[in-house]
């Protein structure tokens, strides 16, 4: 079946120090790739999303590159800010009318002033 | 766009009544909305897909009489936690696709404490 692997936190970073959230999946047929966060006793917003091989997703300075020869999805951030501190999911869905996610087990990220 | 509210954020009840939780897409159909549960400090665990206009579709160990879906429409999705015992108290997160899209928008959740 359909799995997500994400890097294990916690992660803690000084205030504009780079990110990166490593993401590998495998999934049968062409998936959709997403990173959701999540803030404290919040529900999941989407951050941000890939349909296809090779499509960059972006917002809020955040990016993530669907890399198929990889099964990559990794989370990057050139300069975190204290705001960014929260859980990451990392998420596939099977493509199609299959709208279940498939979420990693999250990583909390934690940004120090 | 593509706002999901759930109502009530939170709710304390006595063991052995009944809560429900409704799920609304604000600006937005949703022919199809999942309910989740989420324990502390991890992942959120799959309880079953809501489809309008048809009986809900429950994950593997979920007790479907237990935990009553209903999709009256194509905005709002309930859960009711019948017969609530502590071991339910949980945080429940609701989710709807929109349409022409595989992307779930997710709820704000509901704490559910159950004395």
């Amino acid at each position: 079946g359909d799995s997500v692997t994400q890097m294990e936190g916690p992660v803690t970073l000084s205030e504009e120090a780079f990110l990166t959230i490593n993401c590998t999946y495998t999934a049968t047929g062409y998936p959709s790739l997403f990173w959701y966060v999540q803030y404290p006793g919040e529900g999941l917003q989407l951050l941000l999303k890939a349909t296809k091989a090779d499509d960059k997703g972006s917002n809020k300075g955040f990016e993530a590159t669907y890399r198929k020869e990889t099964t990559s999805f990794h989370l990057e951030k050139g300069s975190v800010q204290v705001s960014d501190s929260a859980v990451y999911f990392c998420a596939l869905t099977g493509g199609g009318s299959n709208y279940k996610l498939t979420f990693g087990k999250g990583t909390l990220l934690t940004v120090n002033p | 766009g593509a706002v999901v509210s759930q109502h009530p954020s939170w709710v304390i009840c006595k063991s052995g009544t009944s809560v429900k939780i409704e799920c609304r897409s604000l600006d937005f159909q949703a022919t199809t909305m999942f309910w989740y549960r989420q324990f502390p400090k991890q992942s959120l665990m799959l309880m079953a897909t809501s489809n309008e206009g048809s009986k809900a579709t429950y994950e593997q160990g979920v007790e479907k009489d237990k935990f009553l879906i209903n999709h009256a429409s194509l905005t709002l999705s309930t859960l009711t936690v019948t017969s609530a015992h502590p071991e339910d108290s949980s945080f429940y997160i609701c989710s709807a696709v929109l349409a022409r899209t595989d992307t779930q928008y997710f709820g704000p959740g509901t704490r559910l404490t159950v004395l």
